[in-house]
């Protein structure tokens, strides 16, 4: 399974913007880099994905390094509801089945 | 609204106890997920199924079975419990070939053997 290295946990001051960093030197011409989340007490939920052009949604933008062997998931505003673990994972849409395999994650603290 | 419901939030069963945990999805995916989640470890697979009476090991499949009778739900079968599966046990789904691959998941369950 292909490897990602994030932080194991960053701070932000609500409202400010948040930057997380994903490090992933081993990605191949076919993994698309996905995002989730996990809010306390729930299930992960996607948040948003790319493979080599920078994306946007309504929840956050998702840039991606020019030699794809990083991506930074920007929340343009964080909220409250915005702390959570927060997985970047490389996904290979020739693999089977759509597995998906989730690291640690980054815990993001957000303070009023 | 998207929904994978699993039968309990909590759940406390004593250890040589056989568990089942349901998970059912309304979206008529045909991909579906049995994670486990523990402190330190993060989401590790344990098995997942790609249609109906079909599945396939992850990557801790020791100790558990599924079943997969009907495309909207997927059971996941402790055969004889053991402490050491005490965990969060987190089931997912996913559609075929869809633009972002995207896996719903369920609130989970809180399964504790004592």
């Amino acid at each position: 399974d292909a490897k990602t290295t994030q932080p194991n946990s960053m701070e932000s001051n609500e409202e400010e913007p948040v930057h997380l960093p994903c490090n992933h030197s081993t990605i191949s011409g076919t993994d698309y880099i996905h995002w989730y989340r996990q809010l306390p007490s729930q299930g992960p939920e996607y948040v948003i994905h790319g493979l080599t052009s920078n994306v946007n949604n309504r929840m956050a933008s998702l840039a991606i390094a020019e030699d794809r062997k990083s991506s930074t998931l920007i929340l343009h505003r964080a909220t409250l509801r915005d702390a959570a673990v927060y997985y970047c994972i490389l996904f290979d849409r020739g693999s089977t089945l759509g597995r998906l395999y989730f690291g640690r994650g980054t815990q993001l603290t957000v303070w009023p | 609204d998207v929904k994978v419901t699993q039968s309990s939030r909590y759940l406390v069963k004593r250890t040589g106890e056989k568990v089942f945990l349901e998970c059912v999805q309304d979206m008529d995916h045909e991909n579906m997920f049995w994670y486990r989640q523990d402190p330190g470890l993060g989401l590790r697979l344990i098995y997942f199924s790609y249609d109906v009476k079909m599945k396939e090991k992850g990557d801790i499949p020791e100790g558990y079975s599924v079943s997969r009778e009907k495309k909207e739900r997927f059971s996941l079968i402790l055969e004889s419990a053991s402490t050491n599966q005490t965990s969060m046990y987190l089931c997912a789904s996913s559609a075929a070939g869809t633009e972002r691959y995207e896996q719903y998941f369920g609130p989970g369950t809180r399964l504790t053997v004592t």
